[in-house]
């Protein structure tokens, strides 16, 4: 199964841009690349999904590279309230699971 | 918007004792899933559930828990003899289908304490 790699920690200054990185170099051609976020005692939240290209919506944006070996998930301007742990998360295309697979994720700090 | 409910937001209770958290889904959602995190650990999967049975399961969830949806609305986890290691963040979801393109939303937890 494909892994992803996160940094453990990483800090933003409020109402600056936040680019949070994954690596999955193992990443097959047909697995979507999902980010989920917690904010402190709470439930994960969906963020924002992709395959190829790269997505916009209200919460994100999402930045795939070409050859899918990352991605990035950009905060285009941090608030408060966008501190908490953000996970990239692999799913897997064929493997007849359907359940989704935390890592450590990244704890994002976000300084007044 | 709508959002997933859990109830209650905290439970304790004894070593040895049976314990129901209960969650209400989405009501146009159609698969339920139970996860849970241990304080400073992972989030970690549980069990899926779609059309009154179970679909998937990991290897946590043993014959001491199980899952049921007794009515339209409701979709409960249940630890049969709770220990010690139970202790946890229970969360439930739900999402409206299974592709891999479909986002599972979470429910803001049952904070478990088993004493």
């Amino acid at each position: 199964d494909a892994k992803t790699t996160q940094p453990n920690s990483m800090e933003s200054n409020e109402e600056e841009p936040v680019h949070l990185p994954c690596n999955h170099s193992t990443i097959s051609g047909t697995d979507y690349i999902h980010w989920y976020r917690q904010l402190p005692s709470q439930g994960p939240e969906y963020v924002i999904h992709g395959l190829t290209s790269n997505v916009n919506n209200r919460m994100a944006s999402l930045a795939i590279a070409e050859d899918r070996k990352s991605s990035t998930l950009i905060l285009h301007r941090a608030t408060l309230r966008d501190a908490a742990v953000y996970y990239c998360i692999l799913r897997f295309s064929g493997a007849g699971s359907y359940q989704l697979t935390f890592g450590k994720g990244t704890k994002l700090s976000v300084i007044p | 918007e709508p959002e997933v409910t859990q109830t209650p937001s905290h439970q304790v209770t004894q070593m040895g004792q049976e314990v129901i958290l209960r969650c209400v889904p989405i009501s146009n959602h159609l698969y339920f899933y139970w996860y849970r995190q241990i304080l400073g650990q992972k989030v970690e999967f549980l069990v899926s559930f779609y059309n009154n049975e179970i679909s998937e399961k990991s290897e946590i969830f043993d014959d001491q828990f199980s899952v049921e949806r007794p009515d339209g609305s409701n979709f409960t986890l249940k630890i049969r003899s709770t220990k010690l290691e139970d202790s946890a963040m229970y969360f439930c979801a739900s999402s409206e289908g299974r592709t891999l393109v479909q986002a599972q939303y979470f429910g803001p937890g049952t904070r478990l304490l088993v004493l």
